[in-house]
């Protein structure tokens, strides 16, 4: 079945505390992209990715890391948690080209106190 | 770069009545305008989308209507019903090298479709 995952689907950790999701899709999508989502605030992009080694920043990357090692995966890493990045994140993927269609993961809900 | 606001931020409609949701961007380069429809406790999938050489797309009860001179899209639903009821995302995006990574949303607008 084709699908992107994420993981962990919930977790709360403490200021600090380095932490990682992950996000692996089976597509062979050249396309990987990061996003938080907050009430009245819509999707915003933090980083993408167009292929291995490729990565750029989105509207919001303070705080966040991305590495794109394989084509399959795009983990997400925040060095030092802080609580204003308590939100539902969200991966997605989509074929090498613009104007096509993005396929998210099942989101993350982080909770940093 | 492009930025979309999307309004209303929230809709409550009759069920059988029409919804209507109206986004605007920046960018004159972006060329594709998809919607995403995110139901409670869900990912956002793609419901239908439009480029910019098309003034109209329909897919059974929903449509998307583009206006490249104003900058705007809409969202239209008609025949509202019960499993309408989610937070829709607009989204533009230019279609070129450099930048077709950067898919921007506008904030979303929860529907509530009362029977």
């Amino acid at each position: 079945e084709a699908q992107v995952t994420q993981n962990p689907r919930y977790l709360i950790t403490v200021t600090g505390k380095k932490l990682t999701v992950t996000c692996s899709q089976n597509m062979n999508h050249e396309y990987m992209s990061w996003y938080r989502q907050d009430p009245g605030l819509g999707l915003r992009q933090i980083y993408y990715s167009m292929n291995v080694e490729v990565t750029d920043k989105g509207d919001v990357p303070e705080g966040y890391k991305v590495s794109r090692k394989e084509k399959r995966n795009f983990p997400l890493i925040l060095e030092s948690p802080s609580p204003n990045q308590t939100s539902l994140y969200f991966c997605a993927s989509s074929p090498g080209t613009g104007g096509t269609e993005a396929f998210f993961g099942q989101g993350t809900r982080l909770t940093v106190v | 770069g492009e930025n979309v606001e999307q309004h209303p931020s929230t809709l409550s409609v009759q069920e059988g009545d029409s919804a209507v949701i109206k986004c605007t961007y920046s960018d004159s380069a972006s060329n594709y305008f998809p919607w995403y429809k995110q139901e409670l406790g869900k990912r956002p999938q793609l419901i239908i989308d439009i480029r910019s050489n098309v003034g109209e797309k329909k897919d059974q009860r929903i449509a998307v209507t583009l206006n490249k001179t104003a900058k705007h899209f809409s969202l239209h639903i008609t025949e509202t019903q019960p499993e309408d009821s989610a937070v829709y995302f607009c989204a533009a995006n230019p279609i070129r090298t450099d930048s077709w990574g950067k898919l921007q949303f506008g904030a979303g607008t929860q529907v509530v479709v009362t029977p």
